[in-house]
């Protein structure tokens, strides 16, 4: 079993859709969460960052933690074409473990319908 | 642009041969990763630098090796290439001053491919 799971999709949706990504893990140590863009032959980029659980929104996106399901989420709300890429879960022990090591889910991939 | 840069973009070479991808970090970044991305595996962690000093290590064999230099960039070489190695190579930076939770900046990656 992989220390982060995640369907790897693809999903198609329409345009203006809300889109629900998810990840589930094993490692209770995981402290810092991170959900990255990866566009099509482009590297990784940090697009949301938690730490703990909780919520948090900047825009269209939410990303939300449940430590004790040991279950992450991303949302898209108004789902546009340009949103269409893979999405990456990521996770960290954090700092005083192994400096930065992050440890990725799969990666889903997204696409948006006009 | 993420402000990380990576030499070369691809490259094409055979089986038993060594090949050296380069990575220069955003202005100012301490910190070095080397990840590799394929299809079965997803993104793994090979190894971090933290100006100069390996810092932590992952599934990374034995016949890669890397190192930072002291202007900051670093090398990722790969020796004895088999067709498994074939991937994308991606280097990423953080400042890191100890206290890096994961942030990190990627280059567009190096796409090996080993015949």
């Amino acid at each position: 079993q992989k220390e982060v799971e995640q369907d790897p999709g693809p999903l198609s949706v329409p345009e203006g859709a809300i889109v629900s990504l998810n990840c589930t893990y094993s490692n209770s140590a995981f402290q810092y969460f991170m959900w990255y863009r990866q566009y099509s032959r482009k590297g990784p980029e940090l697009l949301m960052y938690t730490y703990s659980s909780g919520n948090k929104e900047d825009g269209r996106f939410t990303a939300q933690v449940d430590k004790s399901s040991k279950y992450i989420s991303l949302f898209i709300r108004d789902s546009q074409p340009s949103d269409s890429a893979t999405y990456l879960c990521a996770m960290s022990e954090g700092p005083d473990n192994q400096g930065g090591k992050l440890i990725f889910g799969q990666g889903t991939e997204l696409s948006v319908k006009p | 642009d993420s402000g990380v840069t990576q030499t070369p973009k691809h490259l094409i070479t055979a089986t038993g041969q060594r090949v050296t991808l380069r990575c220069s970090p955003r202005s100012g970044d301490l910190s070095v990763y080397w990840y590799q991305q394929s299809l079965d595996q997803g993104l793994q962690f090979l190894i971090q630098y933290y100006n100069g000093e390996e810092r932590a290590k992952g599934n990374i064999l034995e016949r890669f090796s890397a190192q930072q230099f002291p202007d900051l960039h670093s090398e990722l070489n790969l020796s004895s290439l088999e067709l498994g190695d074939s991937a994308l190579y991606f280097c990423a930076s953080s400042l890191n001053r100890g206290k890096n939770t994961g942030e990190l900046f990627f280059g567009e990656g190096s796409r090996l491919t080993v015949l």
